[in-house]
C-alpha cells in the first residue's frame, strides 16, 4: 500500500510556464485534496474533490485548475505560473466527506517559479 | 468563521521532560480536532483526533491531546519526550454542522516546531 503519491517531488518553472502536479492514492478513498504549504501560514486549501467526477474550490483556487480524472487520481494545474505559486503542495485523500475522517497527505511537490 | 492558533512558533524541551504543544480554535458548532506532525521534506502524518466523548485523546508514538470545551483548546502532549519527536505540529479544526454548504475542509494552524534536545 503506497498510500497517496505525488510526482514530480521537485520542480522549477519559469513565470508564464504550465505544468500539472499528478497525485493518485491506492486507499480507495472517496474524497482528495490539494492545498500549499508557505512558512507561517499554516496549510490551505486549493481544491477538492469530494467524490469521482466532483471538484469545487477551496480557499485560494485562483491560477489553478484540477481535474479529477477517476477514483484514484487528482491533477492539479499551473496555467500560467507566477513566482507567488512558488510553494510546497500537498495532495490528501480521506475516505469521505464524513467530517470526522482523517486526511491522509503525500510527500509533496517542491515547487520554484521564477 | 473557524480558525485556530498556535500560538507559539517553537517549543523547546530537553530529551525525557513533559512536553505540551498548544492550539486553540474558534467554531459555531462543535469541534472536530485533529493534530498532525510533518518531519522535514515529508508529507503531514495523523496523529489523533478529537471527535466526541472522552476529553483525552490518545494517539500515535505515545501522543495524547487534551480537548477543553471551555477554554477552547486541543493541547498536544507526551509525558517523556525523545529527540525523534523533534518535528513540525499542526493542530486542525472543522466545525461539526452538517448541510451542503459544509465542505469538510479542514482549517490548519500555522504549526509549531518543537526542538527535542538531548
Amino acid at each position: 500500500n503506497a498510500g497517496v503519491t505525488q510526482t514530480p517531488k521537485f520542480q522549477v518553472l519559469k513565470t508564464g510556464q504550465s505544468m500539472t502536479l499528478q497525485c493518485a492514492q491506492d486507499m480507495n478513498h472517496n474524497s482528495m485534496y490539494w492545498y500549499r504549504q508557505d512558512p507561517g501560514m499554516g496549510l490551505r486549501l486549493i481544491y477538492y474533490s469530494a467524490s469521482e467526477g466532483t471538484t469545487d474550490k477551496g480557499e485560494v483556487p485562483n491560477g489553478y485548475n484540477v481535474s479529477r480524472l477517476n477514483k484514484r487520481e487528482f491533477s492539479l494545474r499551473l496555467e500560467s505560473a507566477a513566482p507567488s505559486q512558488t510553494s510546497v503542495y500537498f495532495c490528501a485523500s480521506s475516505v469521505g466527506q464524513v467530517l470526522s475522517y482523517e486526511q491522509y497527505f503525500g510527500p509533496g511537490t517542491r515547487l520554484t517559479v521564477t | 468563521a473557524q480558525s485556530v492558533a498556535q500560538p507559539e512558533d517553537q517549543v523547546n524541551v530537553a530529551e525525557g521532560n513533559p512536553l505540551t504543544v498548544k492550539c486553540t480554535y474558534s467554531v459555531s458548532g462543535n469541534p472536530y480536532l485533529f493534530w498532525y506532525v510533518q518531519y522535514p521534506n515529508r508529507g503531514l502524518q495523523f496523529l489523533l483526533k478529537y471527535i466526541t466523548g472522552d476529553n483525552l485523546v490518545k494517539g500515535s508514538y505515545g501522543f495524547e491531546a487534551e480537548f477543553n470545551k471551555s477554554q477552547t483548546s486541543f493541547h498536544l502532549k507526551k509525558p517523556s519526550a525523545l529527540v525523534s519527536d523533534s518535528a513540525l505540529y499542526f493542530c486542525a479544526v472543522r466545525d461539526s454542522r452538517g448541510g451542503s454548504s459544509n465542505t469538510g475542509k479542514l482549517i490548519f494552524g500555522q504549526g509549531t516546531t518543537l526542538q527535542v534536545k538531548p
